[in-house]
């Protein structure tokens, strides 16, 4: 069974850092993976979608990449904002065990950017 | 930019009653899902909807729960007596097709309150 688990939990950082979000999988057996951001209370917004056969996806100040027999994934912040403090969400899309509809999600990176 | 939109925003109800929640998917989209988020735990699959069938769904989509697309525009899921447990955030979510690389758009969700 697919498990995706992401640390850290929550992160607290200054205005400007460069940052790094980890997001790791059990089961390489995947489609794709997708990064998404959720405000306090609030839907997801997907930020970046990788397919298994990609290494890496770039919008703006966001970089994902991808190591997929290893079962990783990094999602890297340039120029932290406090604009960017929320939680940040990886899920898997998994091939094995499912009929390739369902995303399968971490438990998220709790991210504090202060001024 | 077209985006899926979700109603209510917050639903309070009594334990052991029905609910219906709704969701208005991306207008040429032709694959739904619903999705759920206890508070302080994973986002969870529901299941997924394709030509007004149930494609796939998880052990928590029980016979309490049913989806339906009683028009061209909306997408439903009902709880037919709801439980203390089903308190949580329900998100839908609606895609183009069902290929496994593609992204699925996810809306801004309804929190259900059982009391």
């Amino acid at each position: 069974k697919q498990e995706v688990t992401q640390i850290p939990a929550a992160l607290s950082v200054p205005e400007g850092e460069n940052l790094v979000l980890n997001c790791s999988f059990t089961d390489s057996a995947i489609y794709n993976l997708q990064w998404f951001r959720q405000d306090p209370g609030k839907g997801l917004t997907s930020l970046l979608l990788i397919q298994s056969s990609q290494r890496e996806q770039t919008s703006g100040r966001l970089n994902a990449s991808l190591d997929k027999s290893s079962g990783r994934s990094t999602l890297y912040i340039a120029a932290s904002q406090p604009g960017d403090s929320a939680t940040y969400l990886c899920a898997v899309r998994p091939k094995r065990n499912t009929g390739f509809q369902k995303l399968v999600f971490g438990t998220g990176t709790r991210l504090l950017v202060s001024p | 930019e077209p985006e899926v939109t979700q109603t209510p925003s917050h639903q309070v109800t009594q334990m052991g009653q029905e609910v219906i929640l709704r969701c208005v998917p991306i207008s040429n989209h032709l694959y739904f899902y619903w999705y759920r988020q206890i508070l302080g735990q994973k986002v969870e699959f529901l299941v997924s909807f394709y030509n007004n069938e149930i494609s796939e769904k998880s052990e928590i989509f029980d016979d309490q729960f049913s989806v339906e697309r009683p028009d061209g525009s909306n997408f439903t899921l009902k709880i037919r007596s709801t439980k203390l447990e089903d308190s949580a955030m329900y998100f839908c979510a609606s895609a183009t097709t069902g290929q496994p690389n593609n992204e699925q758009f996810f809306g801004p969700g309804t929190r259900l309150t059982v009391l």
